[in-house]
C-alpha cells in the first residue's frame, strides 16, 4: 500500500510568497514521525524539517514549517518568502516508528521560484 | 563534522557489467542506509545496516545486489551484472541510531553515486 502521497508533480511561486507544498500519508499506528527534505539539482538529499506524531504543535524550522493535521493523515511544508534558492525538488518521507528507522519517501514535488 | 562521503560521483557501464558504490558514513553513526532513486521518483531503500548486521533488506534484488559493512564503518554496494533499469542514483545515508522511541533521529545523506547502464 501506498504510504506517502504528493499530489503535485510541479509547482510555481513568485519570489518573496509563501507557498504549500501537500503530502498525505497512510497508516493505522500511532506512532511515526513525517520529514520533509530538499533535493537541489545537485543531488544530495538535505533535512528541512521533522514531526512527530505526538507533537501537538507544528513544526517550525526557520521559514519553514509543517503544518499537521493528523486526522486528516495530512503534513504540508510551507515555505513563507520564497527565495530563488529554494527552486529545487522537495520530498515528504514518513517513518513507522516500530520500523527502525528508514524513511518511506513520496514521489516528490518540483518547485520553481520565479524572479 | 564531515558529511557522509560516497564515491564515484558517476559511473557508466554496459549492462552484464558489474559495479561497486562506496559510502564512508558520519563517524559515530551505527546506522547505515543505501537507497536507490530512479530519475522523477523518490528515494527507495535497499537496505539498511545497524553497525555491521542487516536490519532490512527486504526490497534488495539479492540476484544481482549485494551489500556488505564489514567493520561496521564504510559499505559498499555491488551491482552484478548490472541491467538497463539499474540506472540510477544510489544514496547513502546515516544516522545515529535506530530510532529508539525519542527525537527526529535524522537521517544524513550523502551526494549519491550516478549510475548509468548503457
Amino acid at each position: 500500500a501506498q504510504k506517502i502521497t504528493q499530489t503535485q508533480p510541479g509547482m510555481f511561486v513568485q519570489e518573496k510568497e509563501a507557498v504549500t507544498l501537500d503530502c498525505t500519508y497512510d497508516t493505522s499506528d500511532q506512532s511515526y514521525g513525517l520529514f520533509w527534505y530538499k533535493q537541489p539539482s545537485s543531488g544530495e538529499m538535505i533535512f528541512l524539517i521533522y514531526q512527530g506524531s505526538y507533537d501537538e504543535q507544528n513544526a517550525t524550522e526557520g521559514r519553514y514549517s509543517l503544518n499537521f493535521q493528523k486526522a486528516r493523515k495530512s503534513a504540508n511544508l510551507v515555505i513563507s518568502a520564497s527565495q530563488l534558492g529554494d527552486s529545487a525538488m522537495y520530498f515528504c518521507a514518513f517513518r513507522e516508528d516500530n520500523q527502525g528507522g528508514k524513511l518511506i519517501f513520496g514521489q516528490g514535488t518540483e518547485l520553481s521560484v520565479k524572479p | 563534522e564531515a558529511g557522509v562521503a560516497q564515491s564515484p560521483r558517476y559511473k557508466i557501464i554496459e549492462k552484464r557489467q558489474s559495479v561497486a558504490f562506496w559510502c564512508n558514513p558520519i563517524s559515530g553513526h551505527a546506522t547505515l542506509y543505501w537507497y536507490q532513486q530512479i530519475l522523477g521518483q523518490g528515494p527507495k531503500l535497499l537496505i539498511q545496516f545497524q553497525n555491521n548486521g542487516v536490519v532490512d533488506d527486504s526490497q534488495l534484488p539479492k540476484d544481482r545486489f549485494s551489500a556488505e559493512r564489514l567493520k561496521g564503518v564504510d559499505s559498499t554496494l555491488k551491482i552484478q551484472p548490472a541491467k538497463l533499469e539499474d540506472s540510477a542514483v544510489y544514496l547513502c545515508a546515516s544516522s545515529l541510531n535506530r530510532w529508539k522511541g525519542s527525537g527526529a533521529n535524522v537521517l544524513t545523506f550523502g551526494a549519491g553515486s550516478r549510475l548509468t547502464v548503457l
